[in-house]
């Protein structure tokens, strides 16, 4: 299953810096977009969300864009804080049902 | 702020038993999940859960799955006899469908011996 690809496994950024994120997807049917960071030992955590009709959204220091045409979905996190630190999987769906994750990119912001 | 709870946090199984998992989502939510992660894998969609019935599942999905909502508050995960490949991080969840956005449990780790 590789309909949803995250192909940076790591990033590390400044503390006060932006953070981008990004994930690619194959399906062009998928609708739905979804972003969640994960702690250790914790499940993932809904961050932002995206659908098929817009192409950006904002909550605070979360932005979401979506380019369809390229297929790619990006987060960028302005100012990127040391909380950030976590890894951040996208996920996708055509339902709303099933989402499909990737698999994940480690973000460290570094004070 | 409200959560999804997952008990226990760590099962142990021989191979062929039946497991349950179990998890408490939030109480206004509609909308009720199973994922698993299997170590170093990407997090996959097992079934999703709606008015008292599965609303989609998945390949993984198979006979050996089973969910339920027995009493209004739980929602459980039973597999009637555990493989080694079932050995993953399951995590339930929930939502109410206004943003799609899940709350996640903190899973639960079965290991099957």
């Amino acid at each position: 299953d590789q309909q949803v690809k995250q192909n940076s496994p790591s990033l590390s950024v400044q503390e006060g810096r932006i953070s981008i994120l990004n994930c690619d997807y194959t399906n062009s049917m998928f609708d739905y977009f979804l972003w969640y960071k994960k702690y250790p030992a914790e499940g993932p955590t809904f961050l932002i969300s995206i659908s098929s009709i817009k192409d950006k959204n904002e909550d605070g220091r979360f932005t979401v864009f979506l380019n369809k045409s390229a297929k790619h979905l990006s987060l960028h996190i302005v100012p990127s804080q040391p909380g950030d630190s976590a890894v951040y999987f996208c996920a996708a769906s055509v339902t709303g049902n099933q989402f499909y994750f990737g698999t994940g990119t480690s973000l460290t912001v570094i004070p | 702020e409200p959560e999804v709870t997952q008990t226990p946090s760590h099962q142990v199984t021989q191979m062929g038993q039946e497991v349950i998992l179990r998890c408490v989502p939030i109480s206004n939510h509609l909308y009720f999940y199973w994922y698993r992660q299997i170590l170093g894998q990407k997090v996959e969609f097992l079934v999703s859960f709606y008015n008292n019935e599965i609303s989609e599942k998945s390949e993984i999905f198979d006979d050996q799955f089973s969910v339920e909502r027995p009493d209004g508050s739980n929602f459980t995960l039973k597999i009637r006899s555990t493989k080694l490949e079932d050995s993953a991080m399951y995590f339930c969840a929930s939502n109410n469908r206004l943003n799609y956005g899940y709350t996640f449990g903190s899973g639960t780790r079965l290991t099957v011996v």
